[in-house]
């Protein structure tokens, strides 16, 4: 069973921000917190991973709570190709990846 | 670079026959994932290979196999298909076994009728 529980579904309007939260009360401390996405009709792509630290990247921001029981996707300046299904997965290293239902994001203009 | 290619994309079966379903992974990548996609079960890991041996495997029946060849190609097999087994099979590479993001193609979608 996926570790994380994400809300259904999100709204945000294009050149804002979109913070997409996810909650892992149960992380331990050696499992990474993953990003990924899928647009419609395409497999999922990777969009970033951290452990403890944030992370950020030319797609996305990563901000992970001190105690590790939270975390929240930044996509700083949301376009309409951004609208997708957004997954977040906590997993360690050796782990397959469990992919749970995830957060679908509709950009609006 | 090229990305991860699986064919066919699109598949159309009856119930009881077989099928092999190919994904050719980005260069270089020697770890292949497979991943089936349905509307009521989401994302479901299937098996893992790495170096040609399969090391991790998903809770699936035996109908569904694969296997891993010399070049990091990899194919899965569905036996017997039932109505059930509609869905879009995914194949996703990386360079290592551990540590390193997926890579996923398109997929391949499977229809049992």
């Amino acid at each position: 069973d996926a570790k994380t529980t994400q809300p259904p579904s999100m709204d945000c309007a294009e050149g804002r921000a979109a913070n997409l939260p996810c909650n892992h009360s149960t992380i331990s401390g050696n499992e990474y917190v993953y990003w990924y996405r899928q647009i419609h009709s395409q497999g999922p792509q990777y969009i970033i991973h951290g452990l403890k630290n944030n992370e950020t990247n030319e797609m996305a921001s990563l901000i992970i709570t001190e105690d590790r029981k939270s975390s929240t996707l930044i996509l700083p300046h949301a376009t309409l190709r951004d609208t997708a299904v957004y997954y977040c997965i906590v997993s360690h290293l050796t782990d397959k990846l469990i992919f749970g239902t995830g957060t679908r994001l509709q950009v609006f203009p | 670079k090229a990305g991860v290619t699986q064919t066919p994309r699109y598949l159309i079966k009856t119930r009881g026959q077989q099928v092999t379903l190919s994904c050719s992974p980005i260069s270089g990548h020697r770890s292949v994932s497979w991943y089936q996609q349905t509307p009521g079960q989401g994302l479901q890991f299937l098996f893992e290979y790495f170096s040609e041996t399969q090391r991790n495997k998903g809770n699936f029946p035996g109908r569904f196999s694969g296997r891993q060849f010399s070049n990091s190609r990899s194919e899965m097999n569905v036996s017997t298909l039932e109505l059930g087994d509609s869905a879009l099979y995914l194949c996703a590479s990386s360079p290592v076994l551990w540590g390193s993001p997926l890579h996923f193609g398109n997929g391949t979608r499977l229809t049992v009728t």
